[in-house]
């Protein structure tokens, strides 16, 4: 069985300061890992993922994570916020099986502060 | 850029009604997903298609719940009769078996049941 605790429900951040969303996963396979942004009434867009090779994985709109396989975690940064990044974030997980359903965290709602 | 379509976008029905979604996944994919989002938590997997065949519905209520995609292509999700506990956002995904294991998502139906 797979699941994904990501750390923080709301977390706010002033514009320009860093982001920093946790996720921590269990996996009894070696995981696959992605995160989601979700906009308010929308659907999920995909940031970023990691499947296997470097574990520091870079995204879409100046986010990345770096898989840890020691702690378990796979954690979105960003080095400068920006107004637009306010929405809410998706931890996921499935295994490496390929086509596998994908299990989610509880997300987190960002919030910038102008 | 190909895009899942899904509607309607937003649903209101009394309880004890039929309510029906559906998905349009993204040319050529084979895997279909449902999602049921409740508000405030992360989706979780109803059904996977692969192509026609049903290959994950462990968690669909099956007594008022049914999902089909009869030509491989387009799906329905289907509840009859509605309950108070079936509002939430239903999301589709598709995914190619590429093995990038990247699901798109739709912008989702949101259905509030009365």
């Amino acid at each position: 069985a797979q699941s994904v605790t990501q750390l923080g429900s709301h977390v706010s951040v002033s514009e320009g300061a860093l982001v920093l969303l946790r996720c921590n996963y269990s996996s009894s396979v070696p995981p696959y890992l992605f995160w989601y942004v979700q906009y308010p009434n929308q659907g999920l867009q995909l940031l970023l993922k990691y499947t296997t090779g470097a574990t520091l994985v870079k995204g879409i709109n100046g986010f990345e994570a770096e898989f840890k396989k020691s702690e378990t975690s796979f954690h979105l940064t960003k080095p400068s916020a920006h107004m637009s990044d306010a929405a809410e974030y998706f931890c996921a997980v499935s295994s490496n099986f390929g086509n596998e359903k994908l299990t989610f965290g509880t997300g987190t709602r960002l919030t910038i502060i102008p | 850029e190909a895009e899942v379509a899904q509607s309607p976008r937003y649903k209101i029905t009394e309880k004890s009604q039929a309510v029906a979604f559906w998905c349009d996944p993204i040319s050529g994919h084979a895997t279909l997903y449902w999602y049921r989002q409740i508000l405030g938590q992360g989706p979780e997997l109803l059904v996977q298609f692969q192509d026609e065949s049903v290959v994950d519905d462990s968690q669909l209520p099956k007594d008022r719940f049914s999902a089909e995609r009869l030509k491989g292509v387009d799906s329905t999700l289907k509840i009859q009769p509605a309950e108070l506990g079936d509002s939430a956002m239903y999301l589709c995904a598709s995914g190619d078996a590429s093995g990038t294991d990247t699901q798109y998502f739709g912008p989702g139906t949101r259905l509030t049941v009365l």
